[in-house]
């Protein structure tokens, strides 16, 4: 079966610096990997995606992943934390016609 | 637009007791799917439909869950008895087709779900 795996429960990170969230997965063929990102008492929301071609997709918000085959990882990143990034975010691969997600991270922004 | 409609947002039950939860996917929307998501954890699906077909129930416990989308639109999750395992907040989602294709599954804000 395939899945997902999100390394770190939480994270914290200062307003203004850099961030990385880990996502590893496990998948036979060539993976369809997403990310989502959950505000307290909201739906998940879809910040990017890749399928084929470029390895480094970018999303919303100023949010971009990089595929790495090698490493079996689609790490989420951003080079400048903003207060309002403070969720959870859930890394997903896709399976037949569902997506299988991760544990989550939540994302704690210290001002 | 309106997005995924899910209610109740809060339920509060006492074990044994039977529970409904409602969705009304985006509209033209012919996949809807119903997840589980437990304290800490991601969602985990329960089941998908295309169209009005349940084409993947594998992972919903039939002894006490049933669901139905009888006109291919709107959906209802039910548990019935309700033990104190089932405390999780269930979300609908929907997407137009396969989502590996359109890469998108669009989410209610879920149904919050304690059991006492």
């Amino acid at each position: 079966a395939q899945s997902v795996t999100q390394p770190d429960i939480h994270i914290t990170v200062s307003e203004g610096a850099s961030l990385e969230l880990r996502c590893n997965y496990s998948y036979g063929a060539t993976p369809y990997l997403f990310w989502y990102v959950q505000s307290p008492g909201q739906g998940l929301q879809l910040l990017l995606k890749y399928f084929s071609g470029d390895t480094l997709v970018q999303g919303i918000k100023g949010f971009e992943a990089e595929f790495k085959r090698s490493q079996s990882s689609f790490n989420l990143r951003k080079p400048s934390v903003h207060w309002s990034d403070a969720a959870e975010y859930f890394c997903a691969v896709g399976d037949g016609n569902k997506l299988v997600f991760g544990a989550g991270t939540i994302l704690r922004v210290k001002s | 637009e309106a997005g995924v409609v899910q209610s109740p947002r809060y339920k509060i039950i006492e074990k044994k007791q039977p529970v409904a939860f409602w969705c009304n996917p985006i509209s033209g929307h012919n996949t809807l799917y119903w997840y589980r998501q437990n304290l800490g954890q991601g969602p985990e699906l329960l089941i998908r439909y295309e169209n009005e077909e349940a084409v993947d129930d594998s992972q919903l416990p039939k002894d006490r869950f049933s669901a139905e989308r009888l006109k291919g639109v709107d959906s209802t999750l039910k548990i019935q008895p309700a033990e104190l395992g089932d405390s999780a907040v269930y979300l609908c989602a929907s997407s137009f087709g396969d989502p590996a294709n359109t890469g998108e599954l669009f989410f209610g804000e879920g149904s919050r779900l304690t059991v006492l």
